[in-house]
This record gives structure tokens, sequence and C-alpha cells, in this order.
């Protein structure tokens, strides 16, 4: 069974600061996914990991995948409020395992971002 | 961009009634669907796959009997919860998906139950 474990689960930063929220999963796969959340609403996407050394960046948010350490890491650089959501990475199983093409999704780190 | 729409946005129902719940790919056809059910401050957790025309597949611990669900369409899958009762009260956010692509996420339904 593939698990997903995020930390810290909560988060709270000061604006300006940066910090780094890990992410964990226990089986093979060679695709990660970074989605936001806010209050109330749906998950939006942040980005998608498809190789080992993947790295992506958009404005204050940089995301990188290492495959054979089963660890991705979502990067904040000089946090702003408008970054207060829930952040939860997830991970396609690789093909040939009993879940096929279905996510597993970590706990979720709750990010508060304060003046 | 792809988009999944889902309606109703939320509900509110007496206990023992049934609540339908419809999940729609606007611009693609999606030959998976996904359902997913979510707790307050809690992460998502997958409750059945659906793949158009053929019969949904829930994950352990699942009802699938409480919750129906049909993929009629390439872009329509409904979930039915049935005999509601206040502990079926959550967040329901339906997903679709062309292949291994990736999934979009509608923007959810909050259903309560009195």
């Amino acid at each position: 069974e593939l698990k997903v474990e995020q930390n810290p689960l909560f988060l709270s930063m000061q604006e300006g600061k940066n910090y780094t929220i890990y992410c964990n999963y226990s089986t093979t796969s060679d695709r990660l996914y970074w989605y936001r959340q806010d209050p109330g609403k749906s998950l939006e996407s942040l980005f998608v990991l498809l190789s080992n050394g993947a790295v992506k960046q958009e404005g204050r948010l940089m995301a990188s995948l290492d495959t054979k350490a089963r660890l991705s890491t979502l990067h904040i650089t000089a946090a702003v409020h408008d970054l207060s959501a829930t952040y939860f990475c997830a991970v396609l199983l690789r093909a040939g395992g009993t879940s096929y093409g279905k996510l597993t999704f970590g706990q979720g780190t709750i990010l508060t971002v304060h003046p | 961009g792809a988009v999944v729409s889902q309606h109703p946005s939320w509900v509110i129902c007496k206990s023992g009634t049934s609540v339908k719940i419809e999940c729609r790919s606007l611009d693609f056809q999606a030959t998976t669907m996904f359902w997913y059910r979510q707790f307050p401050k809690q992460s998502l957790m997958l409750m059945a796959t659906s793949n158009e025309g053929s019969k949904a597949t829930y994950e352990q611990g699942v009802e699938k009997d409480k919750f129906l669900i049909n993929h009629a369409s390439l872009t329509l899958s409904t979930l039915t919860v049935t005999s509601a009762h206040p502990e079926d009260s959550s967040f329901y956010i339906c997903s679709a998906r062309v292949l291994l692509l990736e999934q979009f996420f509608g923007p959810g339904t909050r259903l309560t139950v009195l």
C-alpha cells in the first residue's frame, strides 16, 4: 500500500521568511503532484513532477523531486500572506501496481503566513 | 483549459433522503472520473474510480449501496448518496482525467445532512 507523508502538518511563518514542506512516499513512483487548497474550495494544481531531479518554480514556490529518496519538497521563498492555504502532495502509483493510475494524497500542510 | 464542474455546489437535506451530485468535464472527454470525500482539516480520501460504461471500482471500506456511482458518458459522472445520514455530511470532490494525464478537480459539493 502506498503511503504518502507530509511534514510539517502545520506551519506558521512570518512574511519574508523561507521554509520547506517535505513529502515522503513509500513506493516507487515517477509522478508527483502538488496542490493548493483554500478554505472551502477545491484543489488548485501547482506542479507536476515527472522525473528524478525535476525542479519547477512558479513565483515564490519551487518544487523538486528525488525519486531515489522518494522525496519531494515544496520550498517557499519570502512568504507573503496570500500563500496561506493548505498544500497537498499526491503520488500517482506507477504502472503495474494494484492501484495503477490512482492518486494517493499526503495529509496536507496547513500554512499560515503572519505579517 | 480543462474545466470540471460539479452540481450542486452545496446541498442541505434531511436524514433518510437521497442526494445526487453531478460531475461534468466541460471541454474534454474524461476516460476516468474519481470521487473523493474530505472531512474538515483532513486530506482527500478516494471513494471510487469510474470509467465510462463500466461499473465503478470502490475503495475498501466504501459502501457500494450507499454511494452509487454512474458514469453514463465521457463527460458525466454522478454520485448518489442514498438514505443520507448526518455522518455522510462532508465535502465531496470529483476529478476527471484523460488516460494517465493530469487530473482536473471539480469545485466540490458540500453536503450537510440534518
